[in-house]
């Protein structure tokens, strides 16, 4: 099967510094891969779409400068908080678009903390 | 027993009961419905999937049925097992259109 990892998978950082989390598809291509954040008790809630090669696509209301997306070959999309705040403390959650299938496959997801 | 907590509501069921999880879609136009299991602290996991060219579908042990006329679908699992203690999600798309919307989401209780 598909298997998409995210490194790494918790973190904890202090208000104002940058962290950056990865999401790899491990046996399969992905052209497009998804970046979600859930908090506690509630659903994930789409925050962009990346595309290899290309700049990503944001929901309303996610600020393109705060969460950096990279998407740089194939494999590997990153989504950098920049300037993290207590507030940006959640569980995100990738997602990657096999490119010979189309069907759509989760990272386990990355707890982040903001202290 | 059904109950609605702050933000997920949870169903409660015994082991070896049927346990069916409900969800109300919001696109009229939607046409592909995917029902992912999440465990505490994981990504969610693909459980079942039905196109709107159907109104149901079986796997192992699940099925998913598809009322397009009232934008309801719902999960039935059979003989439920503690190991199915999850929260449950459905999730909706348009055809050609990868992007997912995800429902509030089912807490299941299973008790031995």
């Amino acid at each position: 099967g598909a298997v998409v990892s995210q490194h790494p998978s918790w973190v904890i950082c202090k208000s104002g510094t940058s962290v950056k989390i990865e999401c790899r598809s491990l046996d399969f291509q992905a052209t497009t891969m998804f970046w979600y954040r859930q908090f506690p008790k509630q659903s994930l809630m789409l925050m962009a779409t990346s595309n290899e090669g290309s700049k990503a696509t944001y929901e309303q209301g996610v600020e393109k400068d705060k969460f950096l997306i990279n998407h740089a070959s194939l494999t590997l999309s990153t989504l950098t908080v920049t300037s993290a705040h207590p507030e940006d403390s959640s569980f995100y959650i990738c997602s990657a678009l096999r490119r010979t299938s189309g069907e759509q496959y989760f990272g386990p997801g990355t707890r982040l903390t903001v202290t | 027993g059904e109950s609605v907590g702050l933000h997920l509501p949870t169903l409660s069921v015994q082991e070896g009961d049927n346990s069916i999880i409900n969800c109300a879609y919001s696109n009229s136009a939607s046409d592909y419905f995917i029902w992912y299991k999440q465990e505490s602290g994981k990504g969610p996991q693909f459980i079942i999937d039905i196109r709107s060219n159907m109104d149901k579908r079986q796997g192992q042990r699940v099925t998913v049925l598809l009322n397009k006329t009232v934008k309801h679908l719902s999960l039935q699992i059979a003989a439920t097992q503690p190991g199915d203690s999850a929260v449950y999600f459905c999730a909706e798309s348009l055809e050609g259109d990868s992007t997912l919307t995800f429902g509030k989401g089912t807490m299941l209780l299973v008790s031995p």
